[in-house]
């Protein structure tokens, strides 16, 4: 067990809905990334990282995809206008600071857009 | 860009045997390099890190190797048991020492009782 959780395990939307995934942190963990995998390929795809509450980096990803960090170590990924494409396993991963190396992740939530 | 390629075809190994994985990359001069387990519908969990500095590491049945000469880095699992069947990534950190890393698009390993 990393001490990481993720809400909901799964979902499904309709292109163009938005929505919120969340994130429990590990106590402690002031960074959190989030991650894209497409589901059953491929290698996870940073989005972003968050520390201290604020925008540490960005992949490339477009401006729709956002997040927020919140003091008590949980944070949120937001996606608008959600497109087929967006259907992946969406993995939340913290770390005790922005420079420490080890990635704790959670179990992911995946995601079905129809 | 950064690349990373690691054996594309899953391994098929028998049981008791050393499994070997390799991770090459391009274009980068990473800091360390990581190597992470995931299971079917899984979150990567956290396996080793070996620095640029270090040659080797190990952990119980685990042994990493870095050669920052080659761009190379070889993952070994001895004597390998059929619970040790899963996906390994590497992952390099994408700007030194900020946690952003990139994953390789890991090998799947299948050990045979």
């Amino acid at each position: 067990e990393t001490g990481v959780t993720q809400s909901p395990t799964h979902l499904i939307k309709t292109r163009g809905q938005q929505v919120t995934l969340r994130c429990s942190s590990q106590s402690g963990h002031n960074t959190v990334s989030w991650y894209q995998q497409a589901l059953g390929q491929g290698p996870p795809q940073f989005i972003f990282q968050y520390y201290r509450e604020e925008e540490n980096g960005r992949g490339n990803f477009p401006p729709r995809f956002s997040g927020l960090q919140f003091p008590n170590y949980s944070s949120e990924l937001n996606v608008n206008a959600l497109e087929l494409d967006d259907s992946a396993l969406y993995l939340c991963a913290s770390s005790r600071d922005r420079g420490d190396e080890k990635l704790f992740f959670g179990s992911g939530t995946q995601l079905s857009v129809l | 860009s950064q690349k990373i390629e690691q054996n594309s075809e899953a391994l098929n190994i028998q049981e008791g045997k050393t499994a070997t994985l390799t991770c090459n990359y391009t274009n980068y001069s990473p800091a360390y390099l990581q190597w992470y387990r995931q299971d079917p519908g899984r979150g990567p969990v956290f396996l080793l890190l070996i620095r640029e500095n270090e040659k080797e590491k190990r952990k119980e049945r685990l042994k990493v190797t870095f050669d920052t000469t080659l761009k190379q880095s070889l993952f070994h699992i001895t004597a390998s048991q059929p619970a040790d069947s899963a996906t390994y990534l590497c992952a390099l950190d994408i700007m030194s020492n900020t946690g952003k890393l990139i994953f390789g698009q890991g090998t799947t390993l299948q050990v045979k009782p």
